[in-house]
């Protein structure tokens, strides 16, 4: 089976820009779960998305959304971008709810913001 | 609200010794889950072990093995003979229905392990 994947593995954006992510689960995966990783904050709960609904969300601005599409595929958007954003981003897919179920994490997103 | 502890930053260790990461939890939940997940230089998180609240059965993979003890609120992961290719970043994660109906998934900082040659 094909791993979770993510698009773009590398990402520089300026200031005030906007930035989408994309994360495709393992197949058959129904839920996705996104992290923000900072040497600072550590991994931090962004999200998680499950049959297309958001069912939990982190402590992060209004800034920071998603979605996932009926395929399981799900995209993440940051707007106004700060310096404080710059973090590598995981999305990590698993077969029932984040909590109960082992994930499978992608390579991450690094984003930099100038 | 839940949080996850595990003290030890960094470890260095050679090659064929022991060695034990800590990792310490807080909850109010009786029904919870604890994971153990590696990030080797790479930078892909890899599921090592999940445990319910309700088993304090250790587990033993290989020269893996974990102890879990609700009455200290530990889950303990030990490497024996440790390898050069242990060497990552070993993080602590626990889940749980904390202030409201859905459950959140809260990791620990992380402890970086070296095993040198």
């Amino acid at each position: 089976k094909a791993g979770v994947t993510q698009t773009p593995r590398y990402l520089i954006k300026t200031r005030g820009q906007q930035v989408t992510l994309s994360c495709s689960p393992i197949s058959g995966h129904r839920s996705v779960s996104w992290y923000q990783q900072t040497p600072g904050q550590g991994l931090q709960f962004l999200f998680e998305y499950f049959s297309e609904t958001q069912r939990n969300k982190g402590n992060f601005p209004g800034r920071f959304s998603g979605r996932q599409f009926s395929n399981s595929r799900s995209e993440m958007n940051v707007s106004t971008l700060e310096l404080g954003d710059s973090a590598l981003y995981l999305c990590a897919s698993s077969l029932g709810r984040q909590t109960s179920y082992e994930q499978y994490f992608g390579p991450g997103t690094r984003l930099t913001v100038t | 609200a839940q949080k996850v502890t595990q003290a030890q930053t960094e470890i260095s260790v050679v090659e064929k010794e022991d060695v034990t990461l800590d990792c310490v939890y807080e909850t109010r939940d009786t029904t919870y889950y604890l994971f153990w997940y590696k990030q080797p230089p790479s930078g892909e998180l890899v599921f090592l072990i999940r445990r319910n609240s309700f088993d304090e059965q250790n587990e033993i993979s290989g020269r893996y093995s974990w102890n879990f003890q609700k009455s200290t609120s530990s889950f303990n992961f030990t490497i024996t003979a440790s390898q050069v290719v242990d060497s990552a970043v070993y993080f602590c994660a626990l889940s749980g229905n904390s202030g409201g109906s859905n459950y959140k998934l809260t990791f620990g900082k992380g402890t970086l392990l070296t095993v040198n040659p």
